[in-house]
């Protein structure tokens, strides 16, 4: 089945420091979804990408569909406290037709100190 | 706040036996979606209704495991005769449903966490 490699695993920064993570997949995705977990509760849905080439903004958060639709990156910059949690990545691939039925990442483990 | 709910947070049961959880959808959210999440992993899917019709099961779905949405609201999924390798946190997630297809948001709920004994 579809696999999407996240990295890093997880990540430990100063706060006011920039962060970026990527995903990677051996497939081509048609969407990619990034996502944040905090402790004890469900996904939160941050960005979604419909494009190759594709780049997208929510605040300090920028992701961005890789050219060869294979990847996708997610910045934060001037991190905060509060950005503390598990990033996923998700995509969907040419079969799938919605959003629902993505494949997920492993996440990337975000710890910020103040 | 009318967010998707599960329930219950928390289920601590005994190898074998059986356990049932809850999922309020958003209120006017015609999707609800299943997933299982093991510590490390993200999000497997499972299972998801379109209304009350299911329309897709998971192979990790196996048949000691069944979901339900009977009026098209809440939904229940039933793990019988639990194992060790079920525990795990079970997660819902609901949508409009109304053909966005690809762009359809999700929204999930904080989940309940399954430990089996």
């Amino acid at each position: 089945g579809q696999q999407l490699n996240q990295s890093p695993q997880s990540m430990f920064i100063q706060e006011g420091e920039d962060v970026s993570m990527n995903c990677t997949s051996s497939s081509i995705f048609n969407t990619w979804l990034w996502y944040k977990q905090e402790p004890g509760e469900g996904p939160v849905l941050l960005i979604a990408l419909y494009k190759a080439g594709e780049l997208t903004s929510n605040g300090r958060l920028t992701a961005q569909f890789g050219i060869t639709r294979k990847d996708s990156f997610l910045n934060i910059s001037a991190s905060i406290p509060s950005d503390v949690g598990i990033y996923f990545c998700a995509g969907l691939g040419q079969r799938d037709t919605n959003a629902g039925k993505s494949t997920f990442g492993d996440g990337t483990t975000l710890t910020v100190k103040p | 706040d009318t967010g998707v709910s599960q329930n219950p947070r928390h289920k601590i049961t005994k190898r074998g036996q059986n356990v049932t959880f809850r999922c309020d959808p958003i209120s006017e959210h015609n999707r609800l979606y299943w997933y299982r999440q093991t510590l490390g992993q993200g999000p497997e899917f499972l299972t998801y209704f379109q209304n009350e019709a299911q329309l897709e099961k998971s192979r990790l779905l196996s048949d000691r495991f069944s979901a339900e949405r009977p009026k098209g609201s809440f939904s229940t999924l039933e793990i019988q005769r639990t194992e060790q390798g079920d525990s795990a946190m079970y997660l819902c997630a609901s949508s409009l449903g109304r053909g966005a297809g690809v762009a359809e948001k999700l929204f999930f709920g904080s989940g309940t966490q399954l430990s089996v004994l």
